[in-house]
Parts: structure tokens; C-alpha cells; sequence
């Protein structure tokens, strides 16, 4: 079946610090890819997104690039802050294995010390 | 702010109690969904709603009955719950056909069963 693999963490980084957080896929079609992020005491809230191969979603600072040839959608910010501690979730959504599903991968713990 | 409330924020209850779980979206979408999240796992789907009815319970136990009355609305009815239930539970909704599936959560229900 379909699944997500992130690295674990926790991850502690320094305020102004570059940021990967890695994610792969495994998917039987063709799937959208998302990052979702959870501040503590809240939901779930979409980051980016990506549909297709070598799309690239954005947003508040945070790029994924959907790679199809490696199966990956890695997760990155060139300069982090303090705000950005949270947890970070990589899923994906598969059409064909059904519509309304989304598969989460364990999340990554991030604490950006300033 | 997503456009999905969930109340109560918090509860405590014991094994033997009843209680239901409310979740409201003002998104106009036609689907909702619940999820569980516990300590160290992967968030786990629970249950589907597509147009109010029922399309996907993840082998969930029984104890756990889920309602959507109409597209706004989705509860959840927990009796005689173990203490191993206790978790974060999210509910969220989407616009079903969806290319992309982006769902959008609430801040979620704290549980603790005692």
C-alpha cells in the first residue's frame, strides 16, 4: 500500500539555520504531495503542496520540489526562526487508491533555539 | 483560523461514560473526516464522510460511532472507552471530487480517558 517515510527527529536547530526535513513516498499511481504543520495546542494547517512531477510548492520561507525519479518531496528553508517550531507532516493523496485519502508519514519534531 | 471548529477542546471521562465529540465547518465542503493522533504514530484515519454518508471506517472499534447529520456537521460518540484511546482527535473537511484532496483540520479534542 501507500506510504510515507520522514526523517524521524526530534530536530534542534539555531535560529538563521538552513533546514532539510526528508521525505519519501511509495505510491501504486500518481500522487499530490503535501506539507502539512502543527504549532503546539493546534490542528493540522497545509504548508505547500505540490500535483506533478518537479513542482515546486512554496510558502512562509519552506520549499518542497516533487521528485518522481527518486521519490522524494524534501522539505527546506534556507534561514529558520524561532516561530517556525512545530511539527511537520508529509503525505501524500492517490487517486486512484482512493480519492478522499490521505496518508500521513510520523511527523518530524522541529525546535529552532534562538 | 482554518473554517473548521471542533468542541469541546478538552475532555476528560471515564471508562464508563458517554460523550460526543462536535465538529463544525464553514467551508462549503461536502466532506469531512475524523482522525486519531496518539503519542509516537502516524495520524490514523478513522472514519469518511462523503455527502453525509459513510464511505471509509478504518477497522476503528465500535466503541467509536461516528454521525454527520448533514455536509456542515460531523460527531463523534465514544462509550466505554479504554484508556488507550486517549489521543488528540482531529476532525477535517475537503471538496469531494477533489484533484488535490487538501484537507483542512481543526485544532482538535484533547481526550484522556480515565
Amino acid at each position: 500500500g501507500d506510504s510515507v517515510t520522514q526523517m524521524e527527529g526530534p530536530v534542534t536547530l539555531s535560529e538563521e539555520a538552513f533546514l532539510t526535513i526528508n521525505c519519501t513516498y511509495t505510491a501504486t499511481g500518481y500522487p499530490s504531495l503535501f506539507w502539512y504543520v502543527q504549532y503546539p495546542g493546534e490542528g493540522l494547517q497545509l504548508l505547500l503542496k505540490a500535483t506533478k512531477a518537479d513542482d515546486k510548492g512554496s510558502n512562509k520561507g519552506f520549499e518542497a520540489t516533487y521528485r518522481k525519479e527518486t521519490t522524494s518531496f524534501h522539505l527546506e528553508k534556507g534561514s529558520v526562526q524561532v516561530s517556525d517550531s512545530a511539527v511537520y507532516f508529509c503525505a501524500l493523496s492517490d487517486p486512484p487508491a482512493g480519492a478522499q485519502k490521505l496518508v500521513f508519514g510520523q511527523g518530524t519534531r522541529l525546535t529552532i533555539n534562538p | 483560523e482554518t473554517g473548521v471548529t471542533q468542541t469541546p477542546r478538552h475532555l476528560v471521562m471515564g471508562m464508563t461514560n458517554k460523550k460526543s465529540l462536535k465538529c463544525e465547518q464553514h467551508l462549503g465542503h461536502n466532506a469531512m473526516y475524523w482522525y486519531k493522533q496518539s503519542a509516537k504514530k502516524p495520524l490514523e484515519l478513522m472514519f469518511v464522510y462523503s455527502l453525509e454518508e459513510r464511505v471509509e471506517n478504518n477497522s476503528v472499534p465500535s466503541r467509536f460511532s461516528p454521525e454527520c447529520p448533514n455536509s456542515s456537521h460531523l460527531f463523534l460518540h465514544l462509550h466505554t472507552l479504554q484508556p488507550e484511546d486517549s489521543a488528540l482527535y482531529l476532525c477535517a473537511s475537503s471538496q469531494d471530487p477533489g484533484y488535490t484532496n487538501e484537507q483542512f483540520f481543526g485544532p482538535g479534542t484533547r481526550l484522556t480517558v480515565l
